[in-house]
């Protein structure tokens, strides 16, 4: 079992571009959620996937969106890149009812 | 919504000593309180979680303690080892429907050091 996989692992972005992070959740996951973790600081929400629908949403702008696929892999995509996207961004997957696990995380860089 | 907060930010202890940290949640509803382990670069890994029908659960050196009343929770670690040495971090979570969990609400974080 591979655990719950991020691609890519590090990302340079310019200002104002788009970008589109991937996650494969472990094996029999049926629920994604995604973080972004900012130097020094505790991961905060930003949204939740199950069924392929958003169940839930965080304090973020809608520059963040995603997609859950029917093989329960997900995206996140974040339009019009400021710097302060810079982080850490993590995916985890849980089954219902039961502990999430994380991935590794994508580093985004914007510069 | 939630709000949970973290104490202490930094602990420093001596090996084989004891070390505590505590965390406090502002929505009731709350019941499940993960505990992650964070090592430099790497992920978040789950260390010990508690559900709020439980007061305490325990696992080899790691405890973690749940006061619904007053809305702490706090985790022990016993025997501290050099290799405890990461940051800590405490969540808080209610269902999003059903069974399912939602989103996570973190703590700031604790950086524990253990020094041989």
């Amino acid at each position: 079992d591979a655990g719950v996989t991020q691609s890519p692992t590090h990302l340079i972005k310019t200002r104002g571009q788009q970008v589109t992070l991937r996650c494969s959740p472990k094996s029999g996951h049926d629920t994604v959620s995604w973080y972004q973790q900012a130097l020094g600081q505790g991961p905060q929400f930003i949204f939740q996937y199950y069924e392929e629908e958003e169940r839930q949403r965080g304090n973020f702008p809608d520059r963040f969106s995603g997609h859950q696929f029917p093989n329960y892999s997900s995206e996140l995509n974040v339009n019009a890149l400021l710097l302060g996207d810079s982080a850490l961004y993590l995916c985890a997957s849980s089954l219902t009812g039961e502990e999430a696990f994380f991935g590794q995380g994508t580093r985004l860089t914007v510069v | 919504g939630e709000n949970v907060e973290q104490h202490p930010s930094t602990l420093s202890v001596q090996e084989g000593d004891s070390a505590v940290i505590k965390c406090t949640y502002s929505d009731s509803a709350s019941n499940y309180f993960p505990w992650y382990k964070q090592e430099l670069g790497k992920r978040p890994q789950l260390i010990i979680d508690i559900r709020s029908n439980v007061g305490e659960k325990k696992d080899q050196r790691i405890a973690v303690t749940l006061n619904k009343t007053a809305k702490h929770f706090s985790l022990h670690i016993t025997e501290t080892q050099p290799e405890d040495s990461a940051v800590y971090f405490c969540a808080a979570t209610t269902s999003a429907g059903g069974t399912s969990y939602g989103k996570l609400t973190f703590g700031q974080g604790t950086i524990l050091t253990v020094h041989p």
